[in-house]
């Protein structure tokens, strides 16, 4: 099976900051990775596939880059609303995996 | 507008059963490899099964291989999950979610095992 780590596993910030999140597989999954957003008591909401590719109507301060076993998941200019649980996961084969989530904080 | 809703969620007593429905609509519900994607409480997610779009291909977590069918209905556009053996470690919140790499959730049905 893939694994996907996360790193780091929680992260404070600012209002106004730049944060990256890193995600690596255990294997290469190409660029079968995906990245949603969780907020406390909703359902994770999708953000971006194909590693780099933005989802409709996500805004464009978040980007995703990476193949191979190394991705990274940016989100530029912070803002409350960004505050919330990110998971990377990988769609390359079955058992599909998601890392262990991320959770960002205000400072 | 693409909506996903999960229903027949419950409490269960552990070696009970139950059945999840998603029903799906604002899209060919056909066209689309579909998923399950639990939540236990304060934890992370994790990827529980996938059904292809005729139904012919289905994936299950080890965790649940065995004791979970999905399967799916596309004349009434709903997926199923029927649980089966239900542990205490399968309370969760259990979402659907439409294609591999997830663009759409539904809202989640909480599911508890307990005695």
């Amino acid at each position: 099976d893939i694994q996907m780590t996360q790193s780091p596993s929680s992260l404070s910030a600012s209002v106004g900051d730049r944060v990256t999140i890193t995600c690596r597989a255990s294997q290469d999954i190409s660029n079968y990775l995906a990245w949603f957003q969780q907020k406390p008591g909703k359902a994770p909401k999708s953000l971006i596939y194909a590693a780099s590719s933005l989802q409709s109507g996500v805004p464009s301060k978040f980007s995703g880059s990476g193949s191979g076993t190394d991705f990274t998941l940016t989100i530029s200019n912070l803002q409350p609303e960004d505050f919330a649980t990110y998971y990377c996961q990988h769609y390359n084969s079955y058992p599909l995996t998601f890392g262990q989530g991320t959770r960002l904080e205000i400072k | 507008e693409v909506q996903l809703l999960e229903s027949g969620g419950g409490l269960v007593q552990p070696g009970g059963s139950l059945r999840l429905s998603c029903a799906a609509s604002g899209f060919t519900f056909s066209d689309y490899d579909m998923n399950w994607v639990r939540q236990a409480p304060g934890r992370g997610l994790e990827w529980v099964s996938t059904i292809s779009t005729t139904g012919g291909g289905t994936y299950y977590a080890d965790s649940v291989k065995g004791r979970f069918t999905i399967s799916r209905d596309n004349s009434k556009n709903t997926l199923y999950l029927q649980m089966n053996s239900l542990r205490a470690e399968d309370t969760a919140i259990y979402y659907c979610a439409r294609r591999t790499g997830g663009d759409y959730w539904g809202q989640g049905a909480l599911v508890t095992v307990s005695s």
